[in-house]
């Protein structure tokens, strides 16, 4: 079955520290991937997106993620988190072709403390 | 301003009731979905529609029914068949072939 795997459930960093959260897939075909965060109490929103071309995406508020398609990953980086970062982290893939269906990961709470 | 709306924001209801929320939103985007969202497991697709009047089952459709009847409504019924309906429930629509999702606020049900 196709399926979308974040390892890290939970996350606590400190301010300034650097965050990477993976994002592995198991589709074959062509995808299409995002990240999405859902901050405390907020609508889930767009961090970036990947649909072709420069596999390194940058983002809202300074996140950024690559594809590296032999992998099939898509992890989140940010050089410097702030304790506003705090939130939960979707990554989410749509096969091309596949009726514009968003498949979600679990999810990574990130704690940033002060 | 356009969006999702989705009401109410929390639900109440007795076990073996069914129960309706609803999804409304005023984008003309032709394309809407209903996810579950519990702790622990992200984002479960239950139904999505791609025009009026059509839908199709998502990952975890039991017990769950859905309609179509306009384009800017897409309500999801929870019925008494569904096992473990408490849960937060999301609305999401997108443009045909368009892959960016607007989601609502969403609504937390809880069944006692």
């Amino acid at each position: 079955a196709q399926s979308v795997s974040q390892h890290n459930h939970h996350v606590i960093l400190s301010e300034a520290a650097s965050l990477e959260l993976g994002c592995n897939y198991s589709y074959g075909g062509t995808v299409n991937l995002f990240w999405y965060v859902q901050y405390p109490g907020q609508h889930l929103q767009l961090l970036l997106k990947y649909f072709s071309g420069d596999p390194l995406v940058k983002g809202i508020k300074g996140f950024e993620a690559e594809f590296i398609k032999s992998k099939f990953s898509f992890n989140l980086r940010k050089p410097s988190v702030q304790w506003s970062d705090t939130a939960e982290y979707f990554c989410a893939v749509i096969l091309t072709g596949g009726g514009n269906k968003l498949t979600f990961g679990t999810g990574t709470q990130l704690k940033v403390e002060l | 301003d356009g969006g999702i709306t989705q009401s109410p924001k929390y639900l109440f209801r007795k076990e073996g009731q069914n129960v309706t929320l609803s999804c409304e939103q005023n984008l003309n985007h032709d394309a809407m979905y209903w996810y579950r969202q519990d702790p622990g497991q992200g984002l479960r697709l239950i139904y999505y529609s791609q025009i009026v009047n059509d839908f199709q089952k998502g990952d975890i459709a039991e017990g769950y029914s859905v309609s179509r009847e306009k384009k800017e409504s897409f309500p999801l019924t929870v019925t008494s068949a569904q096992k473990n309906p408490t849960a937060f429930y999301l609305c999401a629509s997108s443009r045909a072939g368009d892959y960016g999702y607007t989601f609502g606020s969403g609504t937390r049900l809880t069944v006692v």
